[in-house]
């Protein structure tokens, strides 16, 4: 039974750029979770999907959108990347969105702007 | 305002020594508390959760941890460490709508 998996490992961008990550869930979960993590810090809730709509959402400003298609997968996307933006992206899903289910997270997507 | 503290940054224990990690929380309803461990580079790995019931709940790895209401607290507890749990260690808050809040964590170093 595969994880929670995401693509892209690591990534490059340059300051101004916009940005794609993505994310599977855990085979039978159909709620994903984004979180960014800054170096030295605890993750930050970015927002969640469910049944394809963003359900919560934390603060964290416009330029960061996402998406959930039919097959519950995530896509998470950085418009007008700045320095600060710099951090592991960690998705995680979850069963049925609505109270605190258990996350199970992917190793994460590591993302350097310069 | 939802907010997780873990006070100690850092903590060094011996291999074979007892271990507590601190985590306190502040959120106006029941809340949903959670320990995650983090190895370099990796994701987070669920030790355990408190949903309700029994404030003393036991987690993989001979990890447990107790729930207490009057001192807003959920500390982390194993009675004796071993060389592979160097790690991070963080304590999160789920609310009812599914946002989860987050402690700054806790890096553990086992002496040997």
């Amino acid at each position: 039974d595969a994880g929670v998996t995401q693509s892209p490992t690591h990534l490059i961008k340059t300051r101004g750029q916009q940005v794609t990550l993505r994310c599977s869930p855990k085979s039978g979960h159909d709620t994903v979770s984004w979180y960014q993590q800054a170096l030295g810090q605890g993750p930050q809730f970015i927002f969640q999907y469910y049944e394809e709509e963003e359900r919560q959402r934390g603060n964290f400003p416009d330029r960061f959108s996402g998406h959930q298609f039919p097959n519950y997968s995530s896509e998470l996307n950085v418009n007008a990347l700045l320095l600060g933006d710099s951090a592991l992206y960690l998705c995680a899903s979850s069963f049925r969105a609505g109270g605190p289910r258990e996350q199970y997270f992917g190793p994460g997507t590591r993302l350097t702007v310069t | 305002a939802q907010s997780v503290t873990q006070p100690d940054i850092h903590i060094t224990v011996s291999e074979g020594a007892s271990l507590e990690l601190r985590c306190n929380y502040s959120y106006g309803a029941t809340p949903y508390l959670f320990w995650y461990v983090q190895s370099p580079g990796q994701g987070l790995q669920l030790l355990l959760k408190y949903f309700s019931g029994d404030t003393l709940v036991q987690g993989i790895k001979g990890f447990e941890a107790e729930f207490k209401r009057s001192q807003s607290s959920f500390n982390l507890r194993k009675p004796s460490v071993h060389w592979s749990d160097a790690a991070e260690y963080f304590c999160a808050v789920g609310t009812q709508g599914g946002k989860f809040y987050f402690g700054s964590g806790t890096k553990l170093n086992v002496k040997p």
